[in-house]
């Protein structure tokens, strides 16, 4: 069963650092991974999506990396500003076999301290 | 605008009772997805439906049902089978009915059962 990890589980840093969220999954048969956004009692936003072919994607500021050999995914926030606070989830879509939906992780609760 | 929308965003039912949330979409995705989401624990799939009048079980499909009658429209429904049917469901939906998809989220309904 394909089950989805996140360190740390919450993280407080001052306004303009650099940060790194980690995400790894147990099975390396995933066709995708996308990390979200969820503000509280908000619904997900997604931030950026990665194939199993693709070694890293950007948006902005963000920047996610994947090596699936190893099961691990990074999202690095470049210059983080108090707006980023939120948890940030991580998802792989699983290829092999069972249910066609997406496995979570518990997230990464940010606090960005002004 | 296009989106997800999701109500109602706050809904209290009494034990015993079955009760269907709602999801419509107006983004011409084929794909639609319910996710249940608890404290401190990461989202599970509970059904998803690729194309119309077509959908299966997910992970944890024990005490919910679905109708895709049509492509817009996802309802679920939380019936007095559902042990613990407190908390905050989400839906979602893709534009394919392949995994290579990014998922949109909408804002999810709240769930409140005593």
């Amino acid at each position: 069963k394909q089950e989805v990890t996140q360190i740390p589980a919450a993280l407080s840093v001052p306004e303009g650092e650099n940060l790194v969220l980690n995400c790894s999954f147990t099975d390396s048969a995933i066709y995708n991974l996308q990390w979200f956004r969820q503000d509280p009692g908000k619904g997900l936003t997604s931030l950026l999506l990665i194939q199993s072919s693709q070694r890293e994607q950007t948006s902005g500021r963000l920047n996610a990396s994947l090596d699936k050999s190893s099961g691990r995914s990074t999202l690095y926030i470049a210059a983080s500003q108090p707006g980023d606070s939120a948890t940030y989830l991580c998802a792989v879509r699983y290829s092999g076999g069972g249910a066609d939906g997406l496995t979570f992780g518990k997230g990464t609760h940010l606090i960005i301290q002004p | 605008d296009g989106g997800i929308t999701q109500s109602p965003k706050y809904l209290f039912r009494k034990e015993g009772q079955n009760v269907t949330l709602s999801c419509e979409q107006n983004l011409n995705h084929d794909a639609m997805y319910w996710y249940r989401q608890d404290p401190g624990q990461g989202l599970r799939l509970i059904y998803y439906s690729q194309i119309v009048n077509d959908f299966q079980k997910g992970d944890i499909a024990e005490g919910y049902s679905v109708s895709r009658e049509k492509k817009e429209s996802f309802p679920l429904t939380v019936t007095s089978a559902q042990k613990n049917p407190t908390a905050f469901y989400l839906c979602a939906s893709s534009i394919g009915q392949g995994p290579w998809y990014e998922q949109y989220f909408g804002p999810g309904t709240r769930l409140t059962v005593t």
